[in-house]
């Protein structure tokens, strides 16, 4: 069983639609990060959570710490959010990587 | 922003020859830097974790011979792949954290190993 959990795995939405993705995990955690890349294989880190709700522009994450649940949400989609996002989870000295989503939206 | 550079983000090599991959962080001391390694159409698999001036802690499964890291700064971190079959060709990935320990991670742009 993987400690990161996420879901959906592929995911296509129209331009404009409102977008959730879920990451669960099973270990206990220092921080959760969520993490982009888009094709060309780069990576940016969007936020990094420990509690509570973040928010940059159109993306907003959240964290539930008992029920071990993280969302990112995507307002007002756009073509050049087409990319894969990855939850993390920071545990002791270890991280977990959930598979990602791709996530394609199309205009 | 804190910016993570990774040289070479391309390389092709030959078996049995040993490639070498930068990780320098540009603006920022990184007490803590990571390797990953991602196969096609899956997830960032971490491979080690670097700490500045000491012996990087490896995963279960990733062999500290064939895959050498180097530390020795606060800014920059070897991978040294040596001795390269085909079945290393991967795409590697650093990233990169200052202190306290539950800072941003920062990645670089990855190297994209072929071994013919």
């Amino acid at each position: 069983k993987n400690e990161v959990e996420q879901s959906p795995q592929n995911l296509t939405a129209q331009e404009g639609e409102f977008i959730t993705i879920n990451c669960s995990y099973s270990v206990g955690i220092s921080a959760l990060h969520w993490l982009q890349q888009h094709p060309g294989g780069g990576i940016v880190s969007l936020f990094m959570l420990s509690s509570g709700k973040k928010k940059h522009g159109r993306l907003i994450a959240t964290i539930n710490i008992q029920e071990k649940h993280s969302s990112l949400h995507i307002t007002a989609s756009h073509p050049r959010d087409s990319a894969v996002y990855i939850c993390a989870v920071k545990g002791g000295i270890q991280f977990y990587f959930g598979t990602g989503t791709s996530l394609t939206v199309i205009p | 922003g804190a910016v993570v550079s990774q040289h070479p983000s391309w390389v092709i090599c030959k078996s049995g020859t040993s490639v070498k991959i930068e990780c320098r962080s540009l603006d920022f001391q990184a007490t803590t830097m990571f390797w990953y390694r991602q196969f096609p159409k899956q997830s960032l698999m971490l491979m080690a974790t670097s700490n500045e001036g000491s012996k990087a802690t490896y995963e279960q499964g990733v062999e500290k011979d064939k895959f050498l890291i180097n530390h020795a700064s606060l800014t920059l971190s070897t991978l040294t792949v040596t001795s390269a079959h085909p079945e290393d060709s991967s795409f590697y990935i650093c990233s990169a954290t200052r202190t306290p320990y539950n800072s941003p991670l920062h990645f670089g742009n990855g190297t994209r190993l072929t071994v013919t």
